[in-house]
């Protein structure tokens, strides 16, 4: 595998559910991402981890918890979601000093 | 804060036609500045970006965009396009101190018709 990958690449998901979506990345870098990409909405940063630390949590829901347990994995922890929920999830990683994202194919996540 | 405007949703452009593709910024501080593509059922792929230097810049794959700094903007052109350059193509802007935090425009809709 090269690159940033996720599984799965699509995911439905009842709002009593809890799932997760997980990110790899084969670059060496140290910084990971969690973009949400929404219809009709610009692509929203949700969180940073830079060394497995997180270093930007941009107002999201309690109902997405992020885990880094290392610099190449990061997973989204996802709980009782709303329909509202239902998007494109994008990780990216970089060097934490880079100024260039590289991104993951993400996963399409649908709440009924 | 930044911000970032993309003025077209959508261009419908012929195949071989030159195209432009709009994106104006607001920050207070200096700024990087990018262009992401996505293809269908693809993650982004960076297309270009500005960093310093030359206020132009090129991708491999022929297109190019100025930096503006007294209009803060950062069109992207491309003299002649192809079918395979459909896509949605996405400006974003970072903070220099701070060049983590992309923020995104809405996102252009390129389709190239024959």
């Amino acid at each position: 595998e090269t690159g940033v990958t996720q599984t799965p690449r699509h995911l439905v998901m009842g709002m009593t559910n809890k799932k997760s979506l997980k990110c790899e990345q084969h670059l060496g870098h140290n910084a990971m991402y969690w973009y949400k990409q929404s219809a009709k909405k610009p692509l929203e940063l949700m969180f940073v981890y830079n060394f497995k630390e997180q270093t930007e949590n941009n107002s999201v829901p309690s109902r997405f918890s992020p885990e880094c347990p290392n610099s190449s994995h990061l997973f989204l922890h996802l709980h009782t979601l709303q329909p509202e929920d239902s998007a494109l999830y994008l990780c990216a990683s970089s060097q934490p000093a880079g100024d260039e994202q590289y991104f993951g194919p993400g996963t399409r996540l649908t709440v009924t | 804060a930044q911000s970032v405007t993309q003025l077209d949703s959508q261009v419908p452009v012929f195949e071989e036609a030159p195209v432009e593709l709009r994106c104006n910024y607001s920050s207070s501080v200096s700024v990087y500045l990018f262009w992401y593509v996505q293809y269908p059922n693809q993650g982004l792929q960076l297309l270009l970006k500005y960093l310093s230097g030359s206020t132009l810049v090129e991708s491999i794959n022929g297109f190019e965009a100025e930096f503006n700094k007294s209009q803060t903007s950062f069109h992207l052109r491309k003299p002649s396009v192809h079918i395979s350059d459909t896509a949605e193509y996405f400006c974003a802007v970072s903070a220099i101190q701070g060049a983590q935090k992309l923020v995104f425009g809405q996102g252009t809709r390129l389709t190239i018709n024959p």
